[in-house]
């Protein structure tokens, strides 16, 4: 069963728009949440990460997520997108018991156009 | 620089040919692990290693054998690949197996089995 879902396996934005990335888990209990960026032929960066705390956290290249308890949802987002945003975008869950497992989504791909 | 490689990036074999891909960290981590990407299903953990001498099976072990002899390495072997092992391929890193621990990407090996 798919414990990470990534419903949008493609999205297209013009430069300077907004962007939510979407990411919902489907385990009982609170994971430990990140988002991971892939470029075309580099390996996977860590953008941000939710242990607990503040629902709102805050990654690099401005990006922010948030994490909705009742949705089981923990969304990316950036206000405003440059043309170096585009990328495959992948959701990833530890579910705390896993020895140091991460279960990926199936990656959502950004293009973004001028 | 802290970097994990992997050698080789790209591997064009034969079935039944054994390969082995390589990967290295210089950051003195504890725990390493490797994913396969595979199109449509995000990355699946195939093995990992919580410290030298200690390794096990994580979601997609079959074909595949690892070892960890040093801290700093964790080679990947394929005693006898086959067509469904073409994938692409990264190794990861993190401290330890916990989950706040960030865990660093290879750039990724790209292998395909004819």
């Amino acid at each position: 069963a798919q414990s990470v879902t990534q419903p949008d396996i493609h999205i297209t934005v013009s430069e300077g728009a907004s962007l939510e990335l979407r990411c919902n888990y489907s385990y009982g209990a609170t994971p430990y949440l990140f988002w991971y960026v892939q470029s075309p032929g580099q390996g996977l960066q860590l953008l941000l990460k939710y242990f607990s705390g503040d629902t709102l956290v805050q990654g690099i290249k401005g990006f922010e997520a948030e994490f909705k308890r009742s949705q089981s949802s923990f969304n990316l987002r950036k206000p405003s997108v440059h043309w170096s945003d585009a990328a495959e975008y992948f959701c990833a869950v530890d579910r705390g018991s896993t020895l140091g497992r991460l279960y990926f989504g199936r990656g959502t791909q950004l293009t973004v156009w001028p | 620089e802290a970097q994990v490689t992997q050698n080789p990036r790209y591997l064009i074999t034969v079935t039944g040919k054994k390969l082995t891909v390589t990967c290295s960290q210089n950051m003195n981590h504890e725990y390493m692990s490797w994913y396969r990407q595979d199109p449509g299903l995000g990355l699946r953990q195939i093995y990992y290693s919580m410290n030298v001498e200690v390794t096990d099976k994580g979601d997609v072990p079959e074909g595949y054998k690892v070892s960890r002899k040093e801290k700093r390495n964790f080679p990947l072997i394929l005693e006898s690949p086959s067509p469904n092992q073409t994938s692409l391929y990264f190794c990861a890193s993190s401290q330890s197996e916990g989950a706040t621990d960030t865990q660093y990407f290879g750039p990724g090996t790209r292998l395909t089995v004819l």
